[in-house]
């Protein structure tokens, strides 16, 4: 079946630093990718998606390529900000599964 | 303004006693999706429901129900069968099921005294 892999945490950064969490995943056919943000205490929110192979998704700083041959999704935002600090989830949806598989989650706290 | 709204926020009950979480959307979507979510662990599903009258169960359904009678309204109730139910609730929509993209309520948190 379908899963989705992700860099362990948590991940402690200091501001202004440079951000990368690793997602990598399986599926048939040719999935959708997802990048979804947890603020505490909140539901998942959608930050960037990529629909097809080398598509790039970009949303308030951050970005990720879809890599098919890496089968890779990774999550990259150039100066972090201490509001960036919440939990990040990898997720694929696939049309033969017609259902989400998320990663477990990374959690970034950013320092000041 | 459209979205998801689930109630209670928070939720305490007894052990044995059968809980009810409401889901409310007015997007318009057809599909709609309860997850269940513990702490520092990722998300699970529990159900799904792709059309009214039809919902199907997910990767953890035991001790859970669910109906959805209105396209806007996707309830899940906790019975006592679910040996854990102290949790984060989850619930999401989607345009259609091959539309992935989710839209996620506030959640509901879920104590067992």
């Amino acid at each position: 079946g379908d899963s989705v892999t992700q860099m362990e945490g948590p991940v402690t950064l200091s501001e202004e630093a440079f951000l990368t969490i690793n997602c990598t995943y399986t599926a048939t056919g040719y999935p959708s990718l997802f990048w979804y943000v947890q603020y505490p205490g909140e539901g998942l929110q959608l930050l960037l998606k990529a629909t097809k192979a080398d598509d790039k998704g970009s949303n308030k700083g951050f970005e990720a390529t879809y890599r098919k041959e890496t089968t890779s999704f990774h999550l990259e935002k150039g100066s972090v900000q201490v509001s960036d600090s919440a939990v990040y989830f990898c997720a694929l949806s696939s049309t033969n599964a017609g259902k989400s598989t998320f990663g477990d989650g990374t959690t970034l706290t950013v320092k000041p | 303004d459209g979205g998801i709204t689930q109630s209670p926020k928070y939720l305490f009950r007894k052990e044995g006693q059968n809980v009810t979480l409401s889901c409310e959307q007015n997007l318009n979507h057809d599909a709609m999706y309860w997850y269940r979510q513990d702490p520092g662990q990722g998300l699970r599903l529990i159900y799904y429901s792709q059309i009214v009258n039809d919902f199907q169960k997910g990767d953890i359904a035991e001790g859970y129900s669910v109906s959805r009678e209105k396209k806007e309204s996707f309830p899940l109730t906790v019975t006592s069968a679910q040996k854990n139910p102290t949790a984060f609730y989850l619930c999401a929509s989607s345009i259609t099921q091959t539309k992935g993209e989710l839209f996620f309520g506030e959640g509901s948190r879920l104590t067992v005294l």
